[in-house]
């Protein structure tokens, strides 16, 4: 069964400083994973998706993951952090893999706060 | 493209009533989902319906949750009667086999 973890609930950063969101995955066959991002009084956004086309997968917003099959993780980054990235995000795995119409799999979601 | 519409974005109702959540999927995207975010957990998956069928409703809490999916376009997702665990976040989202999820804006329910 595919899951989802990640790591610290709450992260937060400066102005300008790197931004990490930590992912990790468990899934029995080559997933989907995905990183969305909840504004504040908005929808989940989806920041970027990886599909096995490329390991690094560049998004909106700056925003990048890495896919790393031997870690099992798919971490989320950003070189400079910026007020309006303060959101809550969310890493997450289709249950079917590789499929667009599979269910997701959300983890429990980080709130980034960043500080001018 | 109008994207996935869900209202109301907010319902206060009180305990043991009953709430009608709507969404319209994007035209042309055969599969709907619904998801779930209560306080503080992580957003859990209720079901999903390919055209006007159920093909996966596992994540369903009981049988106060009732879901239907009317010529397969619009959906509607009731609770009756409704309790206090039943507040958070009801996300709908729809998908096509070439296209990924689109999520709606949510509706925030809270039970009283």
């Amino acid at each position: 069964a595919q899951s989802v973890t990640q790591l610290g609930s709450h992260v937060s950063v400066s102005e300008g400083a790197l931004v990490l969101l930590r992912c990790n995955y468990s899934s029995s066959v080559p997933p989907y994973l995905f990183w969305y991002v909840q504004y504040p009084n908005q929808g989940l956004q989806l920041l970027l998706k990886y599909t096995s086309a490329a390991t690094l997968v560049k998004g909106i917003n700056g925003f990048e993951a890495e896919f790393k099959k031997s870690e099992t993780s798919f971490h989320l980054t950003k070189p400079s952090a910026h007020m309006s990235d303060a959101a809550e995000y969310f890493c997450a795995v289709s249950d079917q893999g590789s499929s667009n119409t599979g269910k997701l799999i959300f983890g429990q979601g980080t709130t980034l706060q960043v500080k001018p | 493209e109008a994207g996935v519409t869900q209202f109301p974005s907010h319902s206060v109702i009180e305990k043991g009533q009953t709430v009608t959540l709507r969404c319209d999927p994007i035209s042309g995207h055969d599969n709907l989902y619904w998801y779930r975010r209560v306080m503080g957990k992580e957003i859990k998956f209720l079901l999903h319906f390919v055209k006007e069928s159920k093909q996966d409703e596992s994540g369903m809490p009981n049988n106060r949750f009732l879901a239907e999916r009317t010529g397969g376009t619009y959906s509607t997702l009731k609770v009756q009667p409704a309790e206090l665990e039943d507040s958070g976040v009801y996300f709908c989202a729809s998908s096509a086999a070439s296209y990924g999820y689109t999520f709606g804006s949510g509706t925030r329910l809270t039970v009283v």
